[in-house]
């Protein structure tokens, strides 16, 4: 079965550029989460989505946004990009419900300049 | 933003050693996960623990939810060069959806 796939892999966009990051979840996953990565930290947490709904949300600006989509894939918008938005970005899925365990899909790596 | 303390923050063994590290929280959690990481990847689930005192096993790893429910421990026996990697907690608490990660223990294994 696959896993939790992300697009793109790479991204380098300029301050004040938006941008959209993909994820879909391991089939039957009906929850999605986002985390943000910085080099030398471990992830912390944007979003999470259940059903279609937000059901979480960490302590990051309004520029951050993210929706799940009827088949469960998820976007992530990030608007008016700062330089300290440069991290890797992941996407995790799991089940709820009956587990929480939470598998990361391989990241998108955004770098800001 | 908010990270559990991990420690040791690295550790340099050698291969065949046995390896300890653990996870401490000033909240109270009702799951523990640990993971591993190695460059430019996400990070990998290894084990899940639900239970107060709980100790799980996933071939050479063992974990441990301890008693106090603000912490968790993770064993390595016999490494290998492989287990080469950066290995996180997470927790999470009761009524709340997000989990909160750890800082990180480095490992470098030396064949």
């Amino acid at each position: 079965d696959a896993g939790v796939t992300q697009s793109p892999t790479h991204l380098i966009k300029t301050r004040g550029q938006h941008v959209t990051l993909r994820c879909s979840p391991i089939s039957g996953h009906k929850s999605v989460s986002w985390y943000q990565q910085v080099l030398g930290q471990g992830p912390q947490f944007i979003f999470q989505y259940y059903e279609k709904e937000e059901r979480g949300r960490g302590n990051f600006p309004d520029r951050f946004s993210a929706r799940q989509f009827p088949n469960y894939s998820s976007e992530l918008n990030v608007n008016a990009l700062l330089l300290g938005d440069s991290a890797l970005y992941l996407c995790a899925s799991s089940l709820e419900g009956t587990s929480y365990e939470q598998y990361f899909g391989p990241g998108t790596r955004l770098t800001v300049t | 933003g908010q990270q559990l303390n991990q420690s040791p923050q690295s550790m340099f063994i050698q291969e065949g050693e046995d390896v300890s590290m653990n996870c401490t929280s000033s909240s109270i959690f009702n799951t523990w996960l640990w993971y591993k990481q190695e460059p430019g990847e996400g990070p990998v689930l290894l084990i899940a623990l639900y239970k107060a005192g709980e100790l799980t096993s996933n071939g050479r790893l063992t974990a441990q939810f301890g008693i106090t429910r603000k912490d968790s421990f993770l064993n390595i026996s016999a490494s290998i060069p492989s287990d080469v990697g950066i290995y996180f907690c997470a927790g999470r608490t009761s009524g709340t959806y997000k989990y909160i990660f750890g800082t990180g223990t480095r490992l470098k294994v030396l064949a």
